[in-house]
């Protein structure tokens, strides 16, 4: 069955990075979009963008634009999202999600905290 | 821009019919989708395309979309349906970004 499996909890200091994996198994990962999302403590879900594994091609929220990148690696099977002058408005669960029908499966979720 | 706007709360009793909308201009002309979000999980779908039920979402989840509002509805509402419920659509500007309403809280 499907499952997508991220990276641990992450800590960080304003203006650092951070790196989240989301690692698939159980279809062709080349031919879904990856996306993601992230959820600030009592707030909505936010999207941050999409990857295409299959060329590579992304779209990211404007907002994001500049600091946000996605990649993917097919010989692991394995998504990545960096994000980079981290603030704390960026503490957040970041989830990753394949993209079928809306997105029908996600991974556990990161915890990300920006802190100094 | 393109909005998606949702109510904040909705309140039901056990066994009582729940209806969330998620309003856009024209939203009927787009495919929405439903998550159901609860404190500590991953978000999962609930609807696709408007009114399509997953695989081993029950049959008391149902969607429809016309006009200006997009509706989810949950029959015979039970207390583990208490959630948070997002509606997203996709919006192409000139290239294509995903909306999320801002979610509303289901209270049973």
């Amino acid at each position: 069955q499907v499952h997508l499996v991220q990276s641990g909890a992450e800590v960080k200091k304003p203006g650092a990075s951070v790196k989240v994996s989301c690692k698939a198994s159980g279809y062709a990962f080349v031919d879904f979009a990856i996306s993601w999302v992230r959820q600030a403590p009592g707030l909505g879900l936010e999207w941050m963008g999409w990857i295409s594994p299959y060329n590579e091609n992304t779209n990211s929220a404007q907002n994001l634009q500049g600091r946000l990148t996605m990649t993917t690696d097919t010989s692991t099977n394995t998504a990545y999202m960096e994000l980079r002058d981290l603030t704390s408005d960026d503490t957040a669960i970041y989830y990753c999600a394949r993209d079928l029908l809306g997105y029908d499966f996600w991974g556990q979720g990161t915890l990300v905290t920006v802190s100094s | 821009s393109y909005v998606v706007s949702q109510p904040p709360a909705v309140s039901v009793a056990p066994g009582e019919t729940a209806r969330i909308t998620c309003g856009g201009d024209n939203i009927g002309q787009k495919s929405v989708y439903w998550y159901q979000k609860k404190s500590g999980q991953a978000p999962v779908s609930v609807i696709h395309i408007d009114s399509r039920r997953p695989s081993g979402i029950p049959e008391r989840f149902s969607g429809s979309n016309s006009g200006n509002t997009a509706t989810l509805t949950i029959t015979r509402v039970e207390a583990g349906d208490e959630a948070d419920y997002f509606c997203q659509v996709w919006f192409s500007p000139d290239h294509p970004i995903v909306l999320f309403g801002g979610g509303t809280k289901l209270t049973v």
